[in-house]
């Protein structure tokens, strides 16, 4: 079975730019979660969408916004990019229960210039 | 106070020693408890979860739980130098929230 797949790997942009990075989750998996991570402050959740529809969101600003496809694909923008959020982005997929573990991919190295 | 918190490491184990880690949680009506493993420049990998108030042993490793206590715990036997990644900790509220992970050594 397929794992989580992630593109691209690494991005490098620069500041005012937006960005754009997908996730495709595991076969059969209707959740897909959103995460940074940083350094300094580690896994934080940006949002889940679940069925299409965005069903819990973190503590980020409006810059950072997502969507789910009829396919369960996702999508994560960042628009006018900053400094500050440059980090690795990684995607997550589960079945959707509050049971079920998570299951990572690779990730995307954003770095901003 | 944060959501999930861990043993701030590092922790430096010489192989073949125990290592042990733990976790504490604030939420008390989290029911789905779970460890990741993640090595340098990877992404967290799922090694173990956890619903009921216990223990459960997978292989080298055993997870116990105290629901009361708000108290997660994992312990590593018999470490081996492949054992050496960031261990995090993450409980399952309405998101899975993840402690700041635990960075484990194991000595050859």
């Amino acid at each position: 079975k397929a794992g989580v797949t992630q593109t691209p790997r690494y991005l490098i942009k620069t500041r005012g730019q937006q960005v754009t990075l997908s996730c495709s989750p595991i076969s059969g998996h209707r959740s897909v979660s959103w995460y940074q991570q940083t350094p300094g402050q580690g896994l934080q959740f940006l949002f889940e969408y679940f069925s299409e529809t965005q069903r819990n969101k973190g503590n980020f600003p409006g810059r950072f916004s997502g969507r789910q496809f009829s396919n369960s694909r996702s999508e994560m923008n960042v628009s006018t990019l900053e400094l500050g959020d440059s980090a690795l982005y990684l995607c997550a997929s589960s079945m959707g229960q509050g049971e079920s573990p998570l299951h990572f991919g690779n990730g995307t190295r954003l770095t901003v210039t | 106070q944060k959501e999930v918190e861990q043993n701030s490491g590092p922790l430096s184990v010489p192989e073949g020693a125990i290592a042990s880690l733990n976790c504490t949680y604030s939420d008390r009506v989290s029911q789905s408890f779970f460890w990741y493993r993640q090595y340098s420049g990877k992404s967290p990998e799922l090694i173990m979860s956890i619903y009921s108030n216990g223990d459960k042993e997978d292989g080298r490793f055993t997870a116990q739980l105290n629901k009361a206590s708000q108290y997660v715990s994992l312990l590593i036997r018999d470490s081996q130098p492949s054992d050496s990644a960031t261990y995090l900790c993450a409980v399952n509220d309405y998101k899975l929230s993840f402690g700041a992970g635990t960075t484990v050594t194991v000595r050859a």
